[in-house]
């Protein structure tokens, strides 16, 4: 299966500034996803990471506040805009390889907004 | 739509009982549906998955999980539990469609007591 490398682990971060999380995978894979779980909760679907375009994003998500790059088949980074306390989150990256139904998931970036 | 129950917020049992982590779900058309295990300040880890054939599906740290579809169930279990299976439990699903997109139950905590 697909070994994905995400950084930073974890941050601690003031309000109003940006992070971004870079997710580097070691074989080409079809999809990239980005979710987020927040304290105590379940994952919810970010964005889906295209290459070369635009991420589709889920409702309450948007562009501004989490724009998404994904240069080439392996490498996707997601940004954190203007962050306030209520972004502090576990972000995740997921990959689905070019064969096989397996999703593989990043460590995750813990991210604390003070 | 598609979506994820797992009815027990929290599952007791003492090491070497059996353990059930149960799910349910809702998706049109036939799923694909998947297990992974979280454990504390890590990513999520795959445990087994769903895509057709034989009901009973077994996959990592002898874990397996019977799909039933009149039910619409994929309850997760383990004929005799240790302390180290003691982490968050997701149940997933996705529809056999070309969407890629899972969706997540709410999870379960799974505490073994020695």
């Amino acid at each position: 299966s697909a070994v994905i490398s995400q950084k930073p682990s974890r941050d601690i971060c003031q309000r109003g500034t940006s992070l971004t999380i870079q997710c580097q995978v070691d074989s080409q894979v079809t999809m990239m996803f980005w979710y987020r779980q927040q304290p105590g909760q379940s994952l919810t679907l970010i964005a889906t990471a295209n290459q070369g375009s635009e991420a589709t994003y889920e409702s309450g998500f948007v562009i501004d506040k989490f724009p998404i790059s994904r240069p080439n088949l392996t490498f996707s980074t997601l940004t954190v805009s203007n962050m306030s306390p209520e972004d502090s989150s576990i972000y995740l990256c997921s990959v689905v390889p070019l064969t096989g139904y397996g999703y593989t998931f990043g460590s995750g970036t813990r991210l604390t907004v003070v | 739509a598609q979506s994820v129950a797992q009815p027990e917020d929290q599952v007791n049992v003492a090491e070497g009982n059996p353990l059930t982590v149960k799910c349910t779900y809702s998706v049109s058309g036939n799923p694909y549906l998947f297990w992974y295990v979280q454990y504390p300040n890590r990513g999520l880890q795959f445990l087994l998955k769903y895509i057709t054939g034989d009901n009973l599906v077994k996959g990592s740290y002898g874990f397996e999980a019977e799909f039933n579809k009149s039910q619409t169930s994929f309850h997760l279990k383990k004929p005799s539990a240790l302390v180290s299976d003691s982490a968050l439990y997701f149940c997933a699903v996705r529809p056999l469609s070309n969407d890629y997109k899972l969706s997540f139950g709410a999870g379960t905590t799974v505490t073994v007591r020695a």
